[in-house]
Protein backbone atom coordinates (compact mmCIF):
# COMPACT_ATOMS: atom_id res chain seq x y z
CA UNK A 1 0.00 0.00 0.00
CA UNK A 2 1.13 3.22 -0.96
CA UNK A 3 2.16 5.89 1.82
CA UNK A 4 1.38 9.38 1.71
CA UNK A 5 2.81 11.33 -0.61
CA UNK A 6 4.27 15.09 -1.13
CA UNK A 7 5.09 17.37 -3.82
CA UNK A 8 8.08 18.89 -4.38
CA UNK A 9 10.89 17.50 -1.76
CA UNK A 10 12.53 20.64 -2.03
CA UNK A 11 11.21 24.20 -2.66
CA UNK A 12 13.38 27.50 -3.03
CA UNK A 13 11.70 30.92 -2.87
CA UNK A 14 12.52 34.33 -2.20
CA UNK A 15 10.70 36.91 0.40
CA UNK A 16 7.54 37.74 -1.23
CA UNK A 17 6.79 35.04 -3.64
CA UNK A 18 4.37 32.32 -3.39
CA UNK A 19 4.56 28.70 -2.35
CA UNK A 20 2.61 25.40 -3.34
CA UNK A 21 2.73 21.95 -2.03
CA UNK A 22 1.13 19.29 -2.68
CA UNK A 23 0.20 16.13 -1.15
CA UNK A 24 -1.77 12.74 -1.84
CA UNK A 25 -3.18 10.66 0.97
CA UNK A 26 -3.13 6.91 1.58
CA UNK A 27 -5.95 5.10 -0.63
CA UNK A 28 -9.21 5.33 0.96
CA UNK A 29 -8.24 8.03 3.44
CA UNK A 30 -10.45 11.15 3.29
CA UNK A 31 -8.70 13.45 5.64
CA UNK A 32 -5.89 15.51 4.96
CA UNK A 33 -3.78 17.70 7.62
CA UNK A 34 -0.53 19.83 7.45
CA UNK A 35 1.78 20.55 9.81
CA UNK A 36 4.87 23.13 10.03
CA UNK A 37 7.63 21.98 11.39
CA UNK A 38 10.21 24.81 11.83
CA UNK A 39 13.62 25.00 13.75
CA UNK A 40 13.39 25.61 17.73
CA UNK A 41 9.20 26.05 17.07
CA UNK A 42 8.09 22.05 17.22
CA UNK A 43 5.44 20.55 14.90
CA UNK A 44 2.61 22.73 14.68
CA UNK A 45 -0.23 22.28 13.31
CA UNK A 46 -1.71 24.11 10.66
CA UNK A 47 -4.58 23.02 8.67
CA UNK A 48 -7.28 20.15 8.30
CA UNK A 49 -9.46 19.22 5.43
CA UNK A 50 -11.95 16.49 5.43
CA UNK A 51 -14.05 15.47 2.45
CA UNK A 52 -13.05 18.95 0.58
CA UNK A 53 -13.81 21.56 3.57
CA UNK A 54 -11.88 22.64 5.89
CA UNK A 55 -12.41 21.32 9.62
CA UNK A 56 -9.97 23.22 11.73
CA UNK A 57 -6.97 25.41 11.47
CA UNK A 58 -4.15 26.41 13.46
CA UNK A 59 -2.54 29.59 14.65
CA UNK A 60 -1.33 30.92 11.62
CA UNK A 61 -2.06 33.73 9.39
CA UNK A 62 -4.38 33.98 6.46
CA UNK A 63 -1.74 33.73 4.20
CA UNK A 64 -1.31 30.30 4.97
CA UNK A 65 -4.17 28.55 2.85
CA UNK A 66 -5.34 25.34 1.18
CA UNK A 67 -8.00 23.17 -0.58
CA UNK A 68 -8.67 19.85 -0.89
CA UNK A 69 -9.93 17.87 -4.17
CA UNK A 70 -12.58 15.55 -5.30
CA UNK A 71 -9.42 13.13 -5.36
CA UNK A 72 -8.98 13.92 -1.23
CA UNK A 73 -5.35 15.09 -2.64
CA UNK A 74 -4.48 18.49 -1.25
CA UNK A 75 -2.57 21.84 -1.66
CA UNK A 76 -1.34 24.01 0.79
CA UNK A 77 -0.39 27.90 -0.34
CA UNK A 78 1.61 30.14 1.35
CA UNK A 79 1.69 33.64 0.38
CA UNK A 80 3.91 36.59 0.46
CA UNK A 81 6.98 34.51 2.09
CA UNK A 82 8.60 35.54 4.99
CA UNK A 83 11.72 34.51 6.40
CA UNK A 84 10.39 32.64 8.94
CA UNK A 85 8.05 29.98 6.50
CA UNK A 86 11.39 28.50 6.17
CA UNK A 87 10.55 24.83 7.52
CA UNK A 88 9.44 21.24 6.65
CA UNK A 89 5.89 20.94 5.84
CA UNK A 90 4.63 17.82 6.82
CA UNK A 91 1.08 16.01 5.47
CA UNK A 92 -0.88 13.63 6.82
CA UNK A 93 -4.55 11.31 6.37
CA UNK A 94 -6.34 9.24 7.84
CA UNK A 95 -9.48 7.78 7.64
CA UNK A 96 -12.29 9.03 9.83
CA UNK A 97 -14.65 6.66 11.78
CA UNK A 98 -16.73 8.67 13.94
CA UNK A 99 -14.07 8.34 16.24
CA UNK A 100 -10.33 8.40 17.26
CA UNK A 101 -8.09 7.74 13.98
CA UNK A 102 -4.32 7.43 12.87
CA UNK A 103 -2.53 10.12 11.01
CA UNK A 104 0.32 8.85 8.94
CA UNK A 105 2.36 11.21 7.76
CA UNK A 106 4.50 11.97 4.38
CA UNK A 107 8.25 12.70 3.98
CA UNK A 108 7.79 16.12 3.81
CA UNK A 109 8.41 19.32 1.55
CA UNK A 110 11.67 21.62 2.69
CA UNK A 111 10.67 24.88 2.19
CA UNK A 112 13.87 27.47 2.14
CA UNK A 113 13.14 31.44 2.02
CA UNK A 114 15.63 33.57 0.73
CA UNK B 1 -6.38 22.83 25.49
CA UNK B 2 -4.22 20.04 25.47
CA UNK B 3 -0.72 19.74 26.05
CA UNK B 4 2.48 17.34 25.89
CA UNK B 5 5.92 17.56 27.47
CA UNK B 6 8.91 15.23 26.64
CA UNK B 7 10.85 16.48 29.75
CA UNK B 8 14.13 15.14 28.14
CA UNK B 9 15.45 16.89 25.04
CA UNK B 10 18.42 14.82 24.94
CA UNK B 11 19.16 10.82 25.72
CA UNK B 12 21.95 9.04 25.32
CA UNK B 13 22.38 4.75 25.74
CA UNK B 14 24.71 2.58 25.05
CA UNK B 15 23.37 -0.33 22.62
CA UNK B 16 22.11 -3.07 23.83
CA UNK B 17 20.68 -0.95 27.12
CA UNK B 18 17.56 -0.32 28.11
CA UNK B 19 15.37 2.39 27.13
CA UNK B 20 12.58 4.83 28.95
CA UNK B 21 11.50 8.73 27.37
CA UNK B 22 9.31 9.89 29.02
CA UNK B 23 6.06 11.86 27.93
CA UNK B 24 3.59 13.89 29.65
CA UNK B 25 0.10 15.24 29.03
CA UNK B 26 -2.56 17.33 29.64
CA UNK B 27 -6.40 16.78 28.46
CA UNK B 28 -9.15 17.32 29.75
CA UNK B 29 -10.88 14.32 28.23
CA UNK B 30 -10.03 10.79 27.34
CA UNK B 31 -6.59 11.28 26.00
CA UNK B 32 -5.69 9.54 22.56
CA UNK B 33 -1.34 9.08 22.36
CA UNK B 34 0.88 8.81 20.39
CA UNK B 35 4.36 8.25 19.68
CA UNK B 36 6.25 8.57 16.38
CA UNK B 37 9.76 8.47 15.27
CA UNK B 38 11.40 11.04 12.79
CA UNK B 39 14.88 9.95 10.98
CA UNK B 40 16.78 13.37 9.91
CA UNK B 41 15.13 14.85 7.25
CA UNK B 42 12.40 12.38 6.87
CA UNK B 43 8.46 12.38 8.10
CA UNK B 44 6.80 10.88 11.23
CA UNK B 45 6.76 6.88 11.39
CA UNK B 46 4.34 5.83 13.79
CA UNK B 47 5.68 3.37 16.59
CA UNK B 48 2.14 3.13 18.41
CA UNK B 49 -1.39 4.55 19.74
CA UNK B 50 -3.12 4.28 22.93
CA UNK B 51 -7.21 4.84 22.58
CA UNK B 52 -8.31 2.34 24.86
CA UNK B 53 -8.32 -0.66 26.79
CA UNK B 54 -5.58 -2.47 27.49
CA UNK B 55 -2.59 0.24 29.27
CA UNK B 56 0.16 -1.55 28.22
CA UNK B 57 0.42 -1.07 24.23
CA UNK B 58 3.23 -3.22 21.89
CA UNK B 59 4.42 -1.00 18.86
CA UNK B 60 7.05 -2.00 15.99
CA UNK B 61 10.56 -2.41 16.37
CA UNK B 62 10.13 -3.54 19.67
CA UNK B 63 8.36 -0.68 21.67
CA UNK B 64 6.08 -0.77 24.14
CA UNK B 65 4.36 2.20 25.96
CA UNK B 66 2.33 2.31 28.76
CA UNK B 67 -0.59 4.59 29.75
CA UNK B 68 -0.94 5.72 33.30
CA UNK B 69 -3.96 8.23 33.67
CA UNK B 70 -3.00 8.75 37.59
CA UNK B 71 0.21 10.21 36.34
CA UNK B 72 -0.69 11.62 32.82
CA UNK B 73 1.67 9.55 31.15
CA UNK B 74 2.58 8.03 28.26
CA UNK B 75 6.16 6.49 28.85
CA UNK B 76 8.10 4.71 25.74
CA UNK B 77 9.99 1.85 26.38
CA UNK B 78 12.85 -0.65 24.77
CA UNK B 79 14.27 -3.42 26.24
CA UNK B 80 17.42 -3.10 24.21
CA UNK B 81 18.30 -0.90 21.93
CA UNK B 82 20.41 -0.89 18.91
CA UNK B 83 21.71 1.62 16.48
CA UNK B 84 19.22 1.90 14.43
CA UNK B 85 17.12 3.14 16.92
CA UNK B 86 18.95 6.65 16.63
CA UNK B 87 16.70 9.48 15.97
CA UNK B 88 14.31 12.20 17.36
CA UNK B 89 11.18 10.72 19.24
CA UNK B 90 7.73 12.31 19.43
CA UNK B 91 4.99 12.11 21.87
CA UNK B 92 1.36 13.42 20.90
CA UNK B 93 -2.25 13.75 21.57
CA UNK B 94 -5.17 13.74 19.57
CA UNK B 95 -8.49 15.21 20.22
CA UNK B 96 -11.44 13.57 18.12
CA UNK B 97 -14.74 15.06 20.58
CA UNK B 98 -16.33 17.84 21.07
CA UNK B 99 -15.14 20.19 18.26
CA UNK B 100 -13.26 23.69 18.93
CA UNK B 101 -9.97 24.28 18.51
CA UNK B 102 -8.51 21.19 19.23
CA UNK B 103 -10.47 18.98 17.08
CA UNK B 104 -8.92 16.78 15.02
CA UNK B 105 -5.60 17.79 15.45
CA UNK B 106 -2.46 16.41 17.06
CA UNK B 107 -0.58 18.25 19.95
CA UNK B 108 2.96 17.13 19.93
CA UNK B 109 5.71 17.41 22.78
CA UNK B 110 8.81 18.80 21.70
CA UNK B 111 10.57 15.47 20.72
CA UNK B 112 13.65 13.82 22.49
CA UNK B 113 16.85 13.01 20.58
CA UNK B 114 17.86 9.95 21.46
CA UNK B 115 21.70 8.87 20.50
CA UNK B 116 22.94 5.43 20.56
CA UNK B 117 26.69 4.61 21.60
CA UNK B 118 27.95 1.87 20.18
Amino acid sequence: EAGVTQSPTHLIKTRGQQATLRCSPISGHTSVYWYQQALGLGLQFLLWYDEGEERNRGNFPPRFSGRQFPNYSSELNVNALELEDSALYLCASSFLAGGPSTQYFGPGTRLTVL
Amino acid sequence: AQSVTQPDIHITVSEGASLELRCNYSYGATPYLFWYVQSPGQGLQLLLKYFSGDTLVQGIKGFEAEFKRSQSSFNLRKPSVHWSDAAEYFCAVGAFRGGGTSYGKLTFGQGTILTVHP
